[in-house]
Order: structure tokens, then sequence, then C-alpha cells
């Protein structure tokens, strides 16, 4: 079990381009999350999925936003037409349930976006 | 609205000092509370949870927290710091046990002085 895994580490790109983000998450983890994270700030939620269907999404998640998991393993995050308010950590995380019961959701070491 | 206030932005203290960090929360309904440690180029680590029954919760690298209905709050503590405790904290509240679209403070940052 090598944990959440996240790449790119970082991506520089310029306003108006399109980038794409993937999450690999813990082998077996039904559930997965994204959270973004600005400087000073603590993260905050953006979507998550079950399996492969995405059951919410934050008000944070704009049009330009896209996030999916085609076939309930890895997950892309997907921003169109790039703004610098976009710049920051974007965190992947996931976690099993099982019925009722719940692990803890585990986090990736993010992909650091910064847009000029 | 639902919220969690971390009041301090910056904590020094010395090594071998007890260690307090305070969060405080705004939940409708029954909190699910987390806390988390993020350190340099790290993902956030859970470093203890509480769901419902004894209200001193014990976690890992020494830590405990205590939830306190009646003030809101759910502080962090630990009775001797060491300098590899540096990091940024963050305080976490969730609909659920598997923190789903968890709510976070905006976090403190401990520095640890020798």
């Amino acid at each position: 079990d090598t944990g959440v895994s996240q790449n790119p580490r970082h991506k520089i790109t310029k306003r108006g381009q399109n980038v794409t983000f993937r999450c690999d998450p813990i082998s077996e983890h039904n559930r997965l999350y994204w959270y973004r994270q600005t400087l000073g700030q603590g993260p905050e939620f953006l979507t998550y999925f079950q399996n492969e269907a995405q059951l919410e999404k934050s008000r944070l998640l704009s049009d330009r936003f896209s996030a999916e998991r085609p076939k309930g393993s890895f997950s892309t995050l997907e921003i169109q037409r790039t703004e610098q308010g976009d710049s920051a950590m974007y965190l992947c995380a996931s976690s099993k349930t099982q019925g009722i019961l719940n692990t803890e959701a585990f986090f990736g070491q993010g992909t650091r976006l910064t847009v000029v | 609205a639902q919220s969690v206030t971390q009041p301090d932005i910056h904590i020094t203290v010395s090594e071998g000092a007890s260690l307090e960090l305070r969060c405080n929360y705004s939940y409708g309904a029954t909190p699910y509370l987390f806390w988390y440690v993020q350190s340099p180029g790290q993902g956030l680590q859970l470093l203890l949870k509480y769901f419902s029954g004894d209200t001193l919760v014990q976690g890992i690298k020494g830590f405990e927290a205590e939830f306190k209905r009646s003030q809101s709050s759910f502080n962090l503590r630990k009775p001797s710091v060491h300098w590899s405790d540096a990091a940024e904290y963050f305080c976490a509240v969730g609909r659920n046990q598997a923190g789903t679209a968890l709510i976070f403070g905006k976090g403190t940052t401990l520095s640890v002085s020798s």
C-alpha cells in the first residue's frame, strides 16, 4: 500500500490554458475526495466520489472545473481556462467504506498549481 | 453556517513544554471532529478524531484532544513538545466518520524553539 498518489506534484501554466491533475487512491478505497488549499487557509472541499459516482460537489467547483472517476479507481480533476485565482494546492484523499463503517480519509501530498 | 475557528495563527513553544492548540466549531448536528497535521511537503495526516463517547480522545504521537460541547471546542494538547512536532495543525468538522466534505479551520503553525 503506497498511499494516495498525486501527479504532477507541481504545475505551472499560463492563464487561459487547461490543466489536468491525476489522483490514484489507496487500492480498494471506494471513496475519493478533492480539496483545494490556498496559502494561509485550510483545505476547502471540492467534490467526492463513491466508486465512479460523483455524489457531491461544492459550490466552489465552478463550471470550469470537472472531475471524473471513470472506473472507480483513479480520478482526474480538470480546470479549463485557468485563472490566476486558481493557483492553489489541490489535495486528493481516499477512504474505504464497508456498510456503516468508514476508515479515516488519507490525503495525498497534493498538486501545486501556479497560474502565471 | 458550519465553520471551524482556530484563533491562533502561529504559536511558538519551547521543546519539552506543554502545548494547547485551540479549536472552536459551529455545527448544527452532532459533530465529527478531527485534528490533522501537515508538515512541509507532506500530505495531511490524521492525529485523532472524536465521534462520540469519552470526551477525551487519544491520538498518535502523544497528542490528545478534549471535546467540550458546552464551549463548542475541541482543543488539542500535548504534555511535552518535541522539535519534530513543528508543523501546521488543522482542526476539522465532518458529517460522518469518514470525514466526508470536511470543513477545515485556517490552521495553526507550530514552531518549536530549543
